[in-house]
């Protein structure tokens, strides 16, 4: 079965500065969808990126970036100039494409501050 | 505008007592799937449907039913709630004609079993 680590519970980035959100995965699959989504207080989820496993080039959407290490089992999300609306919980999550659902596997989430 | 909805967004309830949360899509999507938010768990997913009719088990679906008679909707049923079940859950949902789809989520209803 695929499992997601985000091992940083707690994460504090200055205002304008960057910050890297860690995220690692487990899975036999070759094929795969990976996210980072967004809660805000709101409690609304947001997807902030996407990668697809066969691309071997990192996404990116604006200050949001990823480092895509599939070897390593490896997704971190890196957020340039932090704004303090980027204050949320942030969760890491799996899809396969093999499956017969669109089942997501979620980490356990990294909450982030952002100090003026 | 696409949307998913659920009602309640708030509820208190006591041991026992029946209880429906609704959901419901408006983007004709056939992927529908419950999950639930717990502190330091993540979402961990109830049950999900592919199509009307078609339901089935999640990760975690003990305590819970769900029904799926019309493609919109996708009610989450708790028959006999415990203290255990206090949680924030979320409805998704999502095409599956196209795997990189997005899951568009609710906004999430606070659940409270006293």
């Amino acid at each position: 079965a695929q499992t997601v680590t985000q091992s940083q519970p707690e994460m504090s980035v200055q205002e304008a500065e960057t910050v890297t959100l860690s995220c690692t995965y487990d899975t036999s699959e070759s094929d795969y969808y990976l996210f980072w989504y967004k809660q805000p207080p709101s409690r609304q989820m947001i997807l902030v990126i996407r990668q697809e496993a066969y691309k071997q080039q990192n996404a990116t959407e604006n200050r949001f970036s990823v480092n895509f290490q599939k070897a390593a089992k490896s997704f971190s999300l890196k957020i340039s100039d932090s704004q303090l609306g980027d204050a949320a919980m942030y969760f890491c999550a799996y899809r396969s494409i093999s499956g017969a659902t669109n089942k997501l596997i979620f980490g356990t989430g990294t909450l982030l501050a952002v100090q003026p | 505008e696409a949307q998913v909805t659920q009602n309640p967004r708030y509820l208190i309830t006591v041991t026992g007592k029946k209880l429906t949360v609704t959901c419901s899509q408006n983007m004709n999507h056939e992927y529908m799937s419950w999950y639930r938010q717990d502190p330091g768990l993540g979402l961990r997913q109830i049950y999900y449907s592919m199509n009307v009719e078609v339901t089935d088990k999640g990760d975690v679906p003990e305590g819970y039913k769900v029904s799926r008679k019309e493609k919109r909707n996708f009610p989450l049923i708790l028959e006999s709630p415990s203290p255990n079940q206090t949680s924030l859950y979320f409805c998704a949902s999502s095409s599956t004609r196209r795997f990189t789809d997005t899951q568009y989520f609710g906004p999430g209803t606070r659940l409270t079993v006293l």
